[in-house]
């Protein structure tokens, strides 16, 4: 089956630094998704990201299909970025049932 | 619109009992999604739905678990016998479709605690 790796597992930064989490998949895609958890476990949307980049205020996502990655970037970090950032895709072709990551766990200190 | 509702938010139950678990999906989302985030395992998928159908039940723990939705709408997660392992949250989501290239939105989830 399709394998998700996240990194780094942790990260601690600065309130106002910037940041980058990778997501590695093992197979080709047609839909990959970033989440972020809030500390009240709401998976909240931040991307739909199958290829190409976008971008929502301070936060952007990069997804380059045929080499199998998504990054997602966040400047100017705030304490409400705090939380788990979740990249999933599809178990498999043609499903639209995901597959999770393990997560970055990121804390922004003030 | 509204999003992804369901209820309760929090369930407390003594090991052996039954619990129903409910989700209202977007309105109009044909595809609703069950899935499981525990301590050991993360987040994992269960089951999921088309209209009213549930073609892949793969992910179901084992048979002490069920679901069904009626009407394209409303679904209901029912684990029977519960064991302590049960204990997680539960979360729904939903999409326009179930195929591939559909962004899925996810309810706030149902806490689960057997004791």
């Amino acid at each position: 089956g399709i394998q998700v790796e996240q990194s780094p597992p942790d990260l601690i930064l600065q309130e106002g630094a910037n940041s980058t989490l990778r997501c590695n998949f093992s197979d080709s895609v047609n839909n990959l998704q970033w989440f972020h958890q809030n500390p009240w476990g709401q998976l909240i949307n931040l991307f739909y990201i199958p290829s190409g980049t976008k971008q929502n205020g301070r936060l952007s996502a990069t997804t380059v299909a045929t080499e199998r990655y998504s990054l997602l970037y966040i400047s100017s970090s705030q304490t409400t970025d705090s939380g788990v950032y979740f990249c999933a895709v599809p178990i498999k072709t043609g499903a639209n049932n995901l597959f999770f990551g393990t997560g970055t766990r990121l804390t922004v200190i003030p | 619109g509204a999003g992804v509702s369901q209820s309760p938010s929090n369930k407390v139950t003594e090991k052996g009992k039954d619990v129903e678990l409910r989700c209202d999906p977007i309105s109009g989302h044909t595809a609703l999604y069950w899935y499981r985030q525990s301590l050991g395992q993360g987040l994992e998928f269960l089951i999921y739905f088309q209209g009213n159908s549930a073609p892949d039940k793969s992910g179901l723990p084992s048979d002490r678990f069920s679901a069904e939705r009626t009407g394209g709408s409303v679904s209901t997660l029912t684990i029977q016998r519960t064991q302590q392992e049960d204990s997680a949250v539960y979360l729904c989501a939903s999409s326009l479709e179930a195929r591939g290239g559909y962004e899925q939105y996810f309810g706030p989830g149902t806490r689960l605690t057997v004791t």
